[in-house]
């Protein structure tokens, strides 16, 4: 089955902590994103890949950083200058061609918590 | 850039009830329009889009939407709602090469 996924489902980090979220997708799809989403809040973008080896940064990059050495990963770390990491954190994927180009396929999520 | 107004931050209702969760699209060009579902700790999942064509969407477990041009508008709607509708529903719009996600309406299908 195609799809995308992300481990671990709940991680767990002491504040100062860097902490690395990986995402792999097999839709052979060109983009990939990270958001972040709060209790009761919509979805933020945090970073995008509309190709390996480019990313750009989203509305809230700060903190974060990414890699797309290879078209089915993305991993998102979480460094230590993110001052509120508690977070629900969700992956997608979209292909890059036409209308449906549009449309994210999403992973299951990291719920990062960090005391 | 694109955008999309949710409505309705919370839609209660009762179980067999209709439901009607409001999207309004930011402009009048030709766009595409997505409904997403979220289950509580999970990832979305699309319910429908409109790319072109009809204006009413069939999507997924039983609802479906209209594109309406003239109002701006992508009002999802259900017939009759069951209790494992309760979710967050998402609308979104391509703006440049990202989806732009409105707030969230939170349905909850009471007994």
């Amino acid at each position: 089955d195609g799809g995308i996924t992300q481990s671990p489902k709940y991680l767990f980090r002491k504040e100062g902590q860097n902490v690395t979220l990986s995402c792999e997708q097999n839709l052979n799809h060109d983009a990939m994103y990270w958001y972040r989403q709060d209790p009761g809040q919509g979805l933020r973008l945090i970073y995008y890949s509309q190709i390996v080896n480019d990313f750009q940064k989203g509305d809230i990059a700060e903190g974060y950083s990414v890699s797309r050495e290879k078209k089915e990963s993305f991993p998102l770390t979480v460094t230590s200058a993110q001052k509120n990491p508690t977070a629900f954190y969700l992956c997608a994927s979209s292909g890059t061609s036409g209308g449906g180009s549009y449309e994210q396929y999403f992973g299951p999520g990291t719920r990062l918590t960090v005391t | 850039a694109q955008s999309v107004t949710q409505l309705d931050s919370q839609v209660p209702v009762f179980e067999e009830a209709p439901v009607e969760l409001r999207c309004n699209y930011s402009s009048s060009v030709s766009v595409y329009l997505f409904w997403y579902v979220q289950y509580p700790n999970q990832g979305l999942q699309l319910l429908l889009k409109y790319l072109s064509g009809s204006t009413l969407v069939k999507g997924i477990n039983g609802f479906e939407a209209e594109f309406n041009k003239s109002q701006t508008s992508f009002h999802l709607r259900k017939p009759s709602v069951h209790i494992s509708d309760t979710a967050e529903y998402f609308c979104a719009v391509p703006s440049g090469s990202r989806l732009t996600f409105g707030e969230g309406t939170q349905l909850t299908v009471n007994p």
